[in-house]
């Protein structure tokens, strides 16, 4: 069993389009995370949901839109894609209070 | 944004120990120091914490200064799958982890 799972993993598409990217947790964790890396590898903090509640949004364009339906979940929704959005889009999560935070395998995302 | 300061590469040799050190000369009493990996382009993994005291696990030792301002993750016995990107980072519970750039690690046959 996968402990945190996101689909899809690959993710080409138009400048434009809508797009979203879904990740899971069977974890029982109560916070879980988008964050970014981007072609220079470096790996940046997006979003942060605690029991479906947004609680940290590190300055990421308003056409990027989480929603947690409920705890386990938490999936990205990007509206009118751009080259620039182009990146692996990492999902983790971890208990809020506890010590590990778990990753997903990535999406890489290209937008052409 | 990372309180860590961490060489950008390293190398060593298979079957030697691996030491990779970090400063955080700014970090606060009840931040922890967590070291996570991350080979190729699979998500991080995490490897050990420890907030003041030497931790040990059956991935790698890390030691952190009396003083707490640095610290260092040991590998003792490099395998060629350990070659990755090695990141320090501190955190006090209920915040966020703030990656900064690591340290590639190439582990040399």
């Amino acid at each position: 069993d996968t402990a945190v799972s996101q689909t899809p993993k690959y993710l080409v598409t138009q400048m434009g389009n809508d797009k979203s990217i879904k990740c899971e947790q069977n974890l029982g964790h109560d916070t879980m995370y988008w964050y970014k890396q981007d072609s220079k590898k470096f790996l940046k903090i997006m979003f942060s949901y605690n029991n479906k509640e947004l609680i940290i949004n590190e300055t990421v364009p308003n056409r990027f839109s989480p929603k947690s339906p409920d705890k386990a979940h938490l999936n990205l929704h990007i509206n009118s894609l751009e080259l620039g959005d182009s990146a692996v889009y990492f999902c983790a999560s971890s208990h809020l209070q506890g010590s590990g935070l778990f990753f997903g395998s990535g999406t890489q995302l290209s937008v052409l | 944004d990372a309180k860590t300061t961490q060489p950008p590469s390293m190398d060593c040799a298979e079957g030697r120990a691996a030491n990779l050190p970090c400063n955080h000369s700014t970090i606060s009493g009840n931040e922890y120091v967590y070291w996570y990996r991350q080979i190729h382009s699979q998500g991080p993994q995490y490897i050990i914490h420890g907030l003041k005291n030497n931790e040990t696990n059956e991935m790698a030792s890390l030691i952190i200064t009396e003083d707490r301002k640095s610290s260092t993750l040991i590998l003792p016995h490099a395998t060629l799958r350990d070659t990755a990107v090695y990141y320090c980072i501190v955190r006090e519970t209920g915040n966020q982890f703030y990656f900064g750039t690591g340290t590639s690690l190439t582990v040399i046959p």
